[in-house]
């Protein structure tokens, strides 16, 4: 059964924070990585996918992926309220295809206070 | 403004009921897929269609009954629902990838919010 572990939160960080969001994935094989958000009562967004070692950046966001360890962090710089959302991690494995599997974290909760 | 349209946007039906779910992808996309969102548990995925082949069933009660007749439209069938099937139903898109390239990201529809009495 390939999981997809995330801390529920809630994460709460004053407004202009780094907010650290974390994901562990128990698929070693896992190829594709995937950061989404969703506001209460709203679909998932896709903020960022990470494909290689290492560090990616888009604007307040940087994704972080460490496949030795088997995590994947996503850091959002100068928090602000309207990032209160809850974040989902999603973990492809068996690459392409009909193989294609995308399995999502519960999602961590997180508060940005003003 | 998704890509990815859903109706209805809310529903509300009873045990003996039939409806429908529907799904439109405006993305040039090739795969869709049926998700379904329950209170405190992860996205579990139901149905995956590529090029209107359906290539994945996650185990899911035959209730449940989806029909993909273009690479543009999904539907989900439901009749006689149980409570527990009460959820969020999200519909998803994305370019369907080759064995052994990387996957592109889902693209969400705003979802329909199911609720069986």
């Amino acid at each position: 059964q390939k999981e997809v572990e995330q801390n529920s939160g809630p994460l709460s960080v004053p407004e202009g924070a780094i907010a650290s969001l974390n994901c562990t994935y128990s698929d070693r094989g896992s190829q594709s990585f995937f950061w989404y958000r969703q506001y209460s009562g709203k679909s998932p967004e896709l903020i960022m996918s990470i494909y290689s070692n290492g560090d990616k950046e888009d604007g307040r966001f940087t994704a972080q992926l460490n496949k030795a360890s088997q995590y994947v962090s996503l850091l959002i710089r100068d928090s602000q309220p309207s990032d209160s959302a809850t974040y989902l991690c999603a973990v492809n494995s068996g690459g392409g295809g009909s193989n294609y599997k995308l399995t999502f974290g519960k999602g961590t909760l997180l508060t940005v206070n003003p | 403004e998704t890509g990815v349209t859903q109706t209805p946007r809310h529903l509300v039906m009873g045990m003996t009921n039939k409806k429908s779910l529907k799904c439109e992808q405006h993305l040039g996309h090739n795969a869709m897929y049926w998700y379904k969102q329950s209170a405190k548990k992860p996205l579990e995925l139901m149905f995956v269609y590529n090029f209107k082949e359906q290539t994945e069933n996650n185990s899911v009660p035959s209730r449940f009954s989806p029909e993909c007749p273009n690479s543009s439209h999904l539907f989900l069938h439901l009749h006689t629902l149980q409570p527990e099937d009460s959820a969020l139903y999200l519909c998803a898109s994305s370019i369907k990838a080759l064995v052994g390239q990387v996957v592109s990201p889902l693209h969400f529809g705003n979802g329909t919010r199911l609720t069986v009495t």
